[in-house]
């Protein structure tokens, strides 16, 4: 069972908007920030979004993600095929003193 | 940009101590500031950090798995290393190397990923 809780999967059309929830306690996302990494199908995780809401160079601006307390989002507008993924959000945790992962949501593209 | 390549046996008999070598091109492992992470995933399911060795070889481990690992740098060769030891099949995964690892610091490079089968 992995410290931070994400929905197993989760679904949208092209050109939808979809949002990828991330929650857990006030010693790793409610003190910390919370980064979100995209895997793609037989790939290694790619970093999306650190400090809560940053870009890396090159990820499109249809990703965003947000914070508030110790809960956390990832949303994905303008919905492409190329973003059938898996999902996973991660912070530290100062009570465990190391990274925290969520399970994964694996998104699918209807 | 940065590139990272892990290698190492694919295949480990239990009990054994399973060594893993990540070869880092593009920059170096002891200048930057940078920290350098293992994080390996399960068949299947999601990802769980191993450790890191910072730019200076301080070195921290998960607490979970901290009495078995063992990660070190060869800065020569411009490498790093995992040892994880009494290894069992839970231990079958596929590990990668990351750069980061600190509190604050994201892992924004990963290898492709080299998977470890721990069978008799």
């Amino acid at each position: 069972q992995s410290v931070l809780t994400q929905p197993p999967s989760a679904s949208g059309t092209p050109g939808q908007r979809v949002t990828i929830s991330c929650s857990a306690s006030s010693s790793n996302i409610g003190n910390n920030a919370v980064n979100w990494f995209q895997q793609l199908p037989g790939a290694a995780p790619k970093l999306l979004i650190f400090d809560n809401d940053q870009r890396p160079s090159g990820v499109p601006d249809r990703f965003s993600g947000s914070k508030s307390g110790t809960s956390a989002s990832l949303a994905i507008s303008g919905l492409q095929s190329e973003d059938e993924a898996d999902y996973y959000c991660a912070a530290w945790d100062d009570r465990l003193n190391g990274w925290v992962f969520g399970g994964g949501t694996k998104l699918t593209v209807l | 940009q940065v590139q990272l390549q892990e290698s190492g046996p694919g295949l480990v008999k239990p009990s054994q101590t399973l060594s893993l070598t990540c070869t880092v091109s593009g920059g170096s492992i002891s200048n930057g500031g940078y920290y350098w992470s293992w994080i390996r995933q399960h068949p299947g399911r999601g990802l769980e950090w191993i450790g890191y060795i910072s730019y200076s070889g301080s070195t921290y481990y998960n607490p979970s798995l901290k009495s078995r690992i063992t990660i070190s740098a060869d800065t020569s060769k411009n490498q790093f290393s995992l040892n994880l030891s009494s290894v069992t099949a839970a231990d079958t995964a596929v590990y990668y190397c990351a750069r980061g690892g600190d509190y604050d610091d994201p892992f924004d490079q990963w290898g492709q990923g080299t998977l470890a089968t721990v069978s008799s």
